[in-house]
């Protein structure tokens, strides 16, 4: 069981906007600790998408987006292209565990 | 570019021993803390430890604690992960990777290394 909470699976069709949620606690997100998101294929290293909750490296197409409030925090995607089908996990910090954390992974279907 | 490169891994007994290295290129190593990642089979991402920049401070997980040593040599650019007592339940994909600032609260890890299978079973 993650420390963060995601939905396991969404699904859009070509074009359409996803949004995947990502639910901590006051001991993570709530206490105000960045969140950071990835893009991870299968037999592929994890992609960071997002860093400090809002901001996109280079190379990171702005159809990806970021944003938080309170103990939450979410990813959009828009215009879903296919090559966009993959797992996307959240991580932050917690406090309570002295560690990092991250969601259990959302897989993104493009129908 | 920032890269790393893993090597080791494979298949071990419960009970065994075994150490996973991480070879960076394209980037100042000795100033950047360096950490592993883990996924298990089916699970999410989980973090198992980081070293900081120099090696004198080390963090892990609790899953891990007293059994994994994290380690560093700044002159060869080597970042290594000793795995003792290994149970079946580390059973996972082990990833380095490298963050920006020190150990706490603002950091994420980029890039990450290929990553190194770990199968504990007998």
């Amino acid at each position: 069981q993650s420390v963060l909470t995601q939905p396991p699976s969404v699904s859009g069709a070509p074009g359409q906007r996803v949004t995947i949620s990502c639910t901590g606690s006051s001991s993570n997100i709530g206490a105000g600790y960045a969140v950071h998101w990835y893009q991870h294929l299968p037999g592929k290293a994890p992609k960071l998408l997002i860093y400090a909750d809002t901001n996109r490296p280079s190379g990171v197409p702005d159809r990806f987006s970021g944003s938080r409030s309170g103990t939450s925090a979410s990813l959009a995607i828009t215009g879903l292209q296919a090559d966009d089908e993959a797992d996307y996990s959240c991580q932050s910090y917690d406090t309570s565990l002295s560690g990092y954390v991250f969601g259990i992974g959302t897989k993104v279907t493009v129908l | 570019e920032a890269q790393l490169l893993q090597s080791g891994g494979g298949l071990i007994q419960p009970g065994g021993s075994l150490r996973l290295s991480c070879t960076a290129s394209g980037f100042i190593f000795s100033s950047y803390i360096v950490s592993w990642v883990r996924q298990a089979p089916g699970k999410g991402l989980e973090w198992v430890a980081t070293v900081s920049s120099s090696g004198d401070s080390t963090y892990y997980a609790d899953s891990v604690k007293g059994r994994f040593t994290v380690s560093r040599d700044n002159s060869e650019k080597i970042l290594y992960l000793r795995m003792n007592s290994l149970r079946a339940e580390d059973t996972a994909v082990y990833y380095c990777a490298k963050s920006e600032y020190s150990f706490g609260s603002y950091n994420w890890f980029d890039p990450w290394g290929q990553g190194s299978l770990v199968t504990v079973s007998s």
